[in-house]
């Protein structure tokens, strides 16, 4: 079975700290993405990869960078963090065009 | 752009009764994806079921089977003989195609509640 792994189910940051949220696939897929998810909106895709190294923006990239040295792993940063960016954060994989997106369990973010 | 709309946020089903869940989508594409994702409580989601949008054919997996009229872009989601365990957050989504780096298209989601 595919897994994908987020390093943290629950994290809670301050005002203006650089956070790091990580994200492991083991089925060697080319595809990861990183979307928020809050009441009411349904799913926004942040950023998505679909190649070590390379990246591309979502719907909605303010405030965020992505990072993806190794194909396995896609690390989302909040590079300043703000109360608006409480969410929670899922990460998905997926292999080739026509395959479906995997998620991992998810991080729930909280900003104080 | 491509949008897809789930229109009632909660619905309410008696165990091992049928509910049908709505999904349209707007899209000037003739070649997608369509999905129907899963969230139980414990927030990890999970694929219930996909459409080809050239396939005429409805897709069904097991009690889940679903109702595509592409003319009508409209998407929507059989459950048959619910269960307790079908309790869960239901997102619709779409994608264009073919692609390996085309995205999802997410709705807004509806909360599905079985009752005992």
């Amino acid at each position: 079975d595919v897994k994908v792994t987020q390093s943290s189910r629950y994290l809670v940051k301050r005002t203006g700290e650089k956070v790091f949220l990580e994200c492991v696939q083991d089925m060697d897929h080319e595809n990861m993405f990183w979307y928020r998810q809050d009441p009411g909106l349904g799913l926004r895709l942040i950023y998505f990869s679909y190649d070590v190294k390379m990246k591309e923006k979502g719907d909605i990239p303010e405030g965020y960078s992505v990072s993806r040295e190794k194909k396995e792993r896609f690390s989302l940063i909040l590079e300043s963090a703000s109360t608006n960016q409480t969410s929670m954060y899922l990460c998905a994989s997926s292999f080739g065009g026509r395959s479906e997106q995997y998620f991992g369990p998810g991080t729930r973010l909280t900003v104080t | 752009a491509q949008t897809v709309t789930q229109s009632q946020p909660e619905m309410s089903v008696q165990e091992a009764e049928t509910v049908t869940l709505s999904c349209t989508y707007d899209t000037s594409e003739s070649d997608y994806y369509l999905f129907w994702y899963k969230q139980p409580p414990s927030r990890q989601m999970i694929l219930v079921i996909r459409q080809e949008a050239y396939k005429q054919q409805n897709a069904t997996e097991n009690r889940f089977s679903v109702n595509f009229q592409k003319a009508a872009k409209s998407f929507s989601l059989k459950i048959s003989d619910s269960q307790l365990g079908d309790a869960a957050m239901y997102f619709c989504a779409y994608r264009r195609a073919p692609g390996a780096n085309s995205k999802l298209t997410f709705g807004k989601g509806i909360t599905l509640s079985v009752r005992p």
